[in-house]
């Protein structure tokens, strides 16, 4: 059964800075990968996905990921930070079923 | 404008009474899930639907009950058998798994969040 792990359930970084949450996976056959934001008290929003082709995949409000097979990471970055960033991050991996991560929450300091 | 709508959004109840949150989209879609969601603990399976008249469980099903009579929509029941009710609660829905039978994004609905005293 594949799984997911995200390293760090707290990552704080100042506005402008970048970001960076990490994603490892495990799975015995190629997955679709996913990156869903959560705003306190919400439902969850797709941020991006993996699914074939390009490795690197850019999403919504400026963040993208990496697959790498040989790593099982699928990593998110954003280049400079925003207060608006300040949420929850889930990452996703679903072969016959989803599963999701633990979650990591992002603080913005200004 | 299309979209997944659970109500209420705030749901207070007793210990001891049953519950039902509500779950609705017009996304055509055809398969239908509950989690719930509890502090640091990520998002858990109750019960996924992947056509009218059927459902199976997922990993927490214990306590809870669902039907789905319709392709749009996909009620849950907190039963009084469930210990720890107090959760927030994420209804989704996704198009079948393709031809590989891996399964494709989620939409979520804006959640539900029970309190049980």
């Amino acid at each position: 059964a594949q799984s997911v792990t995200q390293l760090g359930s707290h990552v704080s970084v100042s506005e402008g800075a970048l970001v960076l949450l990490r994603c490892n996976y495990s799975s015995s056959v190629p997955p679709y990968l996913f990156w869903y934001v959560q705003y306190p008290n919400q439902g969850l929003q797709l941020l991006l996905k993996y699914t074939t082709g390009a490795t690197l995949v850019k999403g919504i409000n400026g963040f993208e990921a990496e697959f790498k097979k040989s790593e099982t990471s699928f990593h998110l970055t954003k280049p400079s930070a925003h207060m608006s960033d300040a949420a929850e991050y889930f990452c996703a991996v679903s072969v016959l079923d989803m599963r999701f991560g633990a979650g990591t929450r992002l603080t913005v300091k200004p | 404008d299309g979209g997944i709508t659970q109500s209420p959004k705030y749901l207070f109840r007793k210990e001891g009474q049953n519950v039902t949150l509500s779950c609705e989209q017009n996304l055509n879609h055809d398969a239908m899930y509950w989690y719930r969601q509890d502090p640091g603990q990520g998002l858990r399976l109750i019960y996924y639907s992947q056509i009218v008249n059927d459902f199976q469980k997922g990993d927490i099903a214990e306590g809870y009950s669902v039907s789905r009579e319709k392709k749009e929509s996909f009620p849950l029941t907190v039963t009084s058998a469930q210990k720890n009710p107090t959760a927030f609660y994420l209804c989704a829905s996704s198009t079948q798994p393709g031809s590989s039978g891996v399964s494709y994004e989620q939409y979520f609905g804006p959640g539900t969040r029970l309190t049980v005293t």
